[in-house]
C-alpha cells in the first residue's frame, strides 16, 4: 500500500531564512510522482514542485527545491528566502503511475513564517 | 496552467436535504476526475475517482449511495451529497487530468477551489 508521512505538523522560520519540510513515502510501484502543493486559508490547492521517481536530478521551482532521496524514499521541500506569504499549510502527495493515477497526501505541515 | 472551477463555493443545507457540487474543466478535457474530502485541519482523502462515461471508482469506506458522482461529459463532473447530515459537513475538492498530455507530467492534474459544505 502506498502512504505519505509528514511528521511535522508545525514549523516556524523567520522571514528571509530557509526552512525544510518533511516527507518520506511508500510504494512498491517502480514508477511514480512527488508532489509538493501550498494551501493558503482560502482552501485553494497551489502546485509548487514535481519530482519524478525516475528523475536523476533534484527538482527546482525557484525559491523551491526538492531534495529527493529514492534510496530512502524521502521528498523533503526546502524554501529558500521565506517570505511572509509563505505561511500557510503545505501538502506532499504521491500519484502512481499506473492503475488510475490515484494521488495520496500527507498530513500536511503548517508553516509559520515570522517577521 | 489549466482552470478547474467548482460551483457553488459555499454552500449551507438543512439536514437531509441533498446537495449537488460540480466541478468543470474551463479550457481542456478531462476523461477523469478525481473526488476529495478534507476536514478541518486534516488532508485531503480521496473519495473516488469518476471516470467520463462509466461508473465512479470508490475508495474504501465511501458510501457510493451517499456520494453520487456522475460524470456525463468531458469537462464535468457532479458529485451529489444524498439525505445529507451534519457529519457531512467538510471541505469537498475536485480535480481534473488533462487527457490531450499523453506524457506523464506534473501539471496533468488541476484542482478546483474547492467548496465548503455546512450541514445544519
Amino acid at each position: 500500500a502506498q502512504k505519505i508521512t509528514q511528521t511535522q505538523p508545525g514549523m516556524f522560520v523567520q522571514e528571509k531564512e530557509a526552512v525544510t519540510l518533511d516527507c518520506t513515502y511508500d510504494t512498491s510501484d517502480p514508477s511514480y510522482g512527488l508532489f509538493w502543493y501550498k494551501q493558503p486559508s482560502s482552501g485553494e490547492m497551489i502546485f509548487l514542485i514535481y519530482q519524478g521517481s525516475y528523475d536523476q536530478q533534484n527538482a527546482t521551482e525557484g525559491r523551491y527545491s526538492l531534495n529527493f532521496q529514492k534510496a530512502r524514499k524521502s521528498a523533503n521541500l526546502v524554501i529558500s528566502a521565506s517570505q511572509l506569504g509563505d505561511s500557510a499549510m503545505y501538502f506532499c502527495a504521491m500519484r502512481r503511475n499506473t492503475g488510475g493515477f490515484k494521488t495520496i497526501f500527507g498530513a500536511g505541515t503548517r508553516l509559520f513564517v515570522k517577521a | 496552467g489549466a482552470v478547474v472551477s467548482q460551483h457553488p463555493s459555499r454552500v449551507i443545507c438543512k439536514s437531509g436535504t441533498s446537495v449537488k457540487i460540480e466541478c468543470r474543466s474551463l479550457d481542456f478535457q478531462a476523461t477523469t476526475m478525481f473526488w476529495y474530502r478534507q476536514f478541518p485541519k486534516q488532508s485531503l482523502m480521496l473519495m473516488a475517482t469518476s471516470n467520463e462515461g462509466s461508473k465512479a471508482t470508490y475508495e474504501q469506506g465511501v458510501e457510493k449511495d451517499k456520494f453520487l458522482i456522475n460524470h456525463a461529459s468531458l469537462t464535468l463532473s457532479t458529485l451529489t451529497v444524498t439525505s445529507a447530515h451534519p457529519e457531512d459537513s467538510s471541505f469537498y475538492i475536485c480535480s481534473a487530468r488533462d487527457t490531450q498530455e499523453k506524457v506523464l507530467k506534473y501539471n496533468e492534474q488541476f484542482f478546483g477551489p474547492g467548496t465548503r459544505l455546512t450541514v445544519l
